[in-house]
């Protein structure tokens, strides 16, 4: 059964600084994974997906890499702002066995990430 | 944009009532999902539908059904609500499966039960 599982729980940078969100999965059948952040008491917003066949993908700040053989990806934010402060969850996509599995995720329990002025 | 809207944002029920969640979405995606999430559990499924009429059980049904009768509306209903039941409720869509797209959830929905 796969497993996703994101060390810390919880994060608190100065700004400015440059930081790395780990995500680990156990099996590495994956679709693609996925970077969501969360603000408190909202839904989910997608940050950046990778397909199991790419390495990493890049939005502004962000870079997401993939290792599908190690079952690991990270997601780095360069120069941290206050306004990064969020839950961040990776979620992987089981590789299809049907005719359907697309936003079947399994998602991590998230970071909480605190960027102080 | 794509817009993914649940209609009822916080609601207080009691124990036994029928409840139902709704969710419409505005880009004419194939699939659309329900998931709770709780505190220390995380996002679970709950079910999901990949055409109208069409449905899946996802990680925890029980004590949950859903309809799809038209494409950009899927909803939530629980037949007699229960306190284990008070959660986050997000509402999410996709194109159809197989294209990798991404998905898109919306703000959620408080449930309390009493």
């Amino acid at each position: 059964k796969q497993e996703v599982t994101q060390i810390p729980a919880a994060l608190s940078v100065p700004e400015g600084e440059n930081l790395v969100l780990n995500c680990s999965f156990t099996d590495s059948a994956i679709y693609n994974l996925q970077w969501f952040r969360q603000d408190p008491g909202k839904g989910l917003t997608s940050l950046l997906l990778i397909q199991s066949s790419q390495r990493e993908q890049t939005s502004g700040r962000l870079n997401a890499s993939l290792d599908k053989s190690s079952g690991r990806s990270t997601l780095y934010i360069a120069a941290s702002q206050p306004g990064d402060s969020a839950t961040y969850l990776c979620a992987v996509s089981p590789s299809p066995s049907g005719y359907n599995q697309g936003g079947k995720l399994i998602f991590g329990q998230g970071t909480e990430l605190s960027v102080k002025p | 944009d794509v817009k993914v809207t649940q209609s009822s944002r916080y609601l207080v029920k009691r124990t036994g009532e029928k409840v139902f969640l709704e969710c419409v979405q505005d880009m004419d995606h194939e699939n659309m999902f329900w998931y709770r999430q709780d505190p220390g559990l995380g996002l679970r499924l709950i079910y999901f539908s990949y055409d109208v009429k069409m449905k899946e059980k996802g990680d925890i049904p029980e004590g949950y059904s859903v309809s799809r009768e038209k494409k950009e509306r899927f909803s939530l209903i629980l037949e007699s609500a229960s306190t284990n039941q008070t959660s986050m409720y997000l509402c999410a869509s996709s194109l159809f499966a197989g294209s990798g797209n991404t998905i898109y959830f919306g703000e959620g929905s408080w449930l309390t039960v009493v």
